[in-house]
């Protein structure tokens, strides 16, 4: 059965420091997006994407956040000066005319 | 934006009994999903349930959207049940675009031996 992958399972990296988290949705998914769930809290959404631009965006994801599509199978979220309080798990998600399925998450730690 | 609520927020059963899991939303909703929160931290789907009822196994489902709830049963629970449940919700966007998700806080279910 097709899975959304994620790399790396987990990062640890210091403050101020760049990230790329990454993503492979599935194949034939047309809609992609990334959540995070900070310890022991609910999941958040931060951005969605279709149709290789930005759809809706949270207040979480301001400009230290991007997201691309660089190529047919890879789907990147990126943090550019990482603080403390983005330490979280990381989960992206690809969906299919309204269901979303989601990765095994990568976790980020920021020291 | 539209207000997910879900209860318990924690519940404790001995292996073999039955529960029931609530999620009750503020608005409309084009999508409802319920997720099964494992050890290690992944989302696994269990339904896709906008409306209606669906059975998987000891796993049913009922959506009633014109009440704003859903409803997850779990029968003859195992302690691989235990972990976080997850509703989650998606408002109508515009057009024919699919938006975010919302997410209830979960309720923990803890299974004993």
């Amino acid at each position: 059965e097709p899975e959304v992958t994620q790399t790396p399972s987990h990062q640890v990296t210091q403050m101020g420091q760049e990230v790329i988290l990454r993503c492979v949705p599935i194949s034939n998914h047309l809609y992609f997006y990334w959540y995070r769930q900070i310890l022991g809290q609910k999941v958040e959404f931060l951005v969605s994407f279709y149709n290789n631009e930005i759809s809706e965006k949270s207040e979480i994801f301001d400009d230290q956040f991007s997201v691309e599509r660089p190529d047919g199978s890879n789907f990147t979220l990126k943090i550019r000066s990482t603080k403390l309080e983005d330490s979280a798990m990381y989960f992206c998600a690809s969906g299919w005319f309204g269901e979303q399925y989601f990765g095994p998450g990568t976790r980020l730690t920021v020291t | 934006g539209i207000q997910v609520e879900q209860s318990p927020p924690d519940l404790i059963l001995q292996e073999g009994a039955n529960s029931t899991l609530r999620c009750n939303f503020s608005d409309s909703v084009n999508n409802l999903q319920w997720f099964h929160q494992n050890p290690w931290g992944q989302l696994i789907n269990l339904f896709y349930i906008p409306s209606g009822t669906k059975q998987n196994g000891r796993l049913s489902a009922t959506t009633v959207a014109t009440e704003r709830y859903s409803l997850l049963y779990i029968s003859s629970s195992q302690t691989t049940d235990s972990g976080v449940y997850f509703c989650a919700v998606e408002e109508p966007a515009g057009g024919t675009s699919y938006g975010k998700l919302t997410f209830g806080q979960g309720t923990i279910l803890t299974v004993h031996p």
